[in-house]
């Protein structure tokens, strides 16, 4: 069954680093996602991606984030300038084309530890 | 605002026993729901969702869930509990909202099962 993957499973950098998370969605998929799980707490919308644009994005997903797709296989999630708050579990997910109703599809995530 | 609120952050029933994950949501327009499992150390995978048509749905590894409008209510079921479900529960909503594609998650609920 096709899958989302996503590198690195885990990393560590220090405060005030720039961090990139990448993700290989589905290969037919559209809908682009970056959620995030801190430790303990719910599952959080970050921002979704279609089109090559940002089409929704929560109030988390301040100037010190960034989404890109590069080449059309991958999609990444850039934070600038880490902060200890940003340690959290990410996960990208995608969806294909049709309607709310569709399946989306996560990742194993990437733990990023902020220290 | 969607919002879901899942009752008990943790639930504890025995190997054979019936499990109730509890699930409800807030919206003046029912939303599309969805139950999504995860166990240790993996992603979100999704066990079931109600988009429209038959309220009770059926999902992966003997799950159920019924979307009751009256109640806003999603709960999951499972006549028989196995070892292998103990993971955590997440329920989610996706907005009827035109180019809405966020889930929003509840806290989820952690099952463990016991022998």
């Amino acid at each position: 069954e096709p899958e989302v993957t996503q590198t690195p499973s885990h990393q560590v950098t220090q405060m005030g680093q720039e961090v990139i998370l990448r993700c290989v969605p589905i290969s037919n998929h559209l809908y682009f996602y970056w959620y995030r799980q801190i430790l303990g707490q719910k599952v959080e919308f970050l921002v979704s991606f279609y089109n090559n644009e940002i089409s929704e994005k929560s109030e988390i997903f301040d100037d010190q984030f960034s989404v890109e797709r590069p080449d059309g296989s991958n999609f990444t999630l850039k934070i600038r300038s880490t902060k200890l708050e940003d340690s959290a579990m990410y996960f990208c997910a995608s969806s294909a084309p049709g309607g709310a109703g569709n399946t989306i599809y996560f990742g194993e995530g990437s733990w990023l530890t902020v220290v | 605002a969607q919002s879901v609120t899942q009752l008990g952050s943790h639930v504890s029933v025995s190997e054979g026993a019936l499990v109730l994950l509890r699930c409800n949501y807030s919206s003046s327009v029912p939303p599309y729901l969805f139950w999504y499992v995860q166990y240790p150390n993996q992603g979100l995978q999704l066990l079931l969702k109600y988009t429209t048509g038959a309220t009770l749905v059926k999902g992966i590894n003997g799950f159920e869930a019924e979307f009751k409008k009256s109640e806003t209510s999603f709960h999951l079921t499972k006549p028989s509990a196995h070892m292998s479900d103990a993971a955590e529960y997440f329920c989610a909503v996706r907005p009827l909202i035109q180019g809405a594609q966020k889930l929003v998650f509840g806290q989820g609920t952690r099952l463990t099962i016991n022998p």
